[in-house]
């Protein structure tokens, strides 16, 4: 049973046009949620969210979650090709140690020119 | 500024070989980690060390072993490759639970 679930799995879209990402979870009381872009090789962090309800921007790229409904967006406007990745949800569950973070299976972007 | 850094990038075992994939960080992070990765899967933990001397076992475990040989280096060992483990293989660091994790480029590794 999949804890962290990311919709839709793949999407195709034009150059220009806004997407977005969707992440729920099952794990509550989580420390972090996280979003990865990964392209060929190692996913490279995008943002941490931990607060619900506070949007955090970097560019054309924006993200924020809801706690309560559990779950989390991330909004690219003006997509470029250059954002065609895998973009992969995260969740930093509970617990004290350092166990690691449980991805979901990723949405596979693709931005046709 | 290196960052974590993974070898080999490729590997091609026959079933019953073994190996080790090598993981080195310059961050100075406490915790390790190997996720393998596979199509449709997402990304799984397969050990993580949350710091020099200790490790534990992570959702898919079976099959491989680790080492953390100091604060730098974690190396993951497959004793007996099969055909199951054929996936590309990731390293990660971190350093707090508010921090995110940083990864290395991968290993490819095919067991035919």
């Amino acid at each position: 049973e999949d804890k962290v679930v990311q919709s839709p799995l793949s999407l195709v879209v034009h150059e220009g046009d806004t997407v977005t990402l969707n992440c729920s979870y099952e794990v509550t009381n989580f420390r972090s949620l996280l979003w990865y872009k990964q392209e060929k090789k190692a996913p490279t962090f995008l943002f941490m969210l931990t607060s619900s309800g506070i949007e955090k921007k970097s560019g054309r790229l924006s993200s924020i979650l809801d706690k309560k409904e559990l779950f989390s967006i991330l909004n690219i406007t003006a997509t470029q090709t250059g954002d065609s990745a895998v973009y992969l949800c995260a969740v930093d569950p509970p617990g004290g140690g350092a166990d690691g973070l449980t991805f979901g299976k990723g949405t596979h972007l693709i931005i046709q020119p | 500024n290196a960052g974590v850094t993974q070898t080999p990038k490729f590997q091609v075992l026959k079933t019953g070989q073994s190996m080790t994939l090598q993981c080195a960080q310059d961050m100075n992070h406490n915790s390790m980690y190997w996720y393998r990765q596979d199509p449709g899967m997402g990304l799984r933990l397969i050990y993580y060390s949350a710091s020099e001397g200790t490790t534990d076992k992570g959702e898919v475990p079976n099959g491989y072993n680790v080492s953390r040989l100091n604060k730098r280096e974690f190396s993951l060992r497959l004793e007996s490759a099969a055909p199951s483990q054929t996936s590309v293989y990731f390293c990660a660091s971190g350093d707090s639970r508010n921090s995110p994790l940083h990864f290395g480029n991968g290993t490819r590794l095919t067991v035919t």
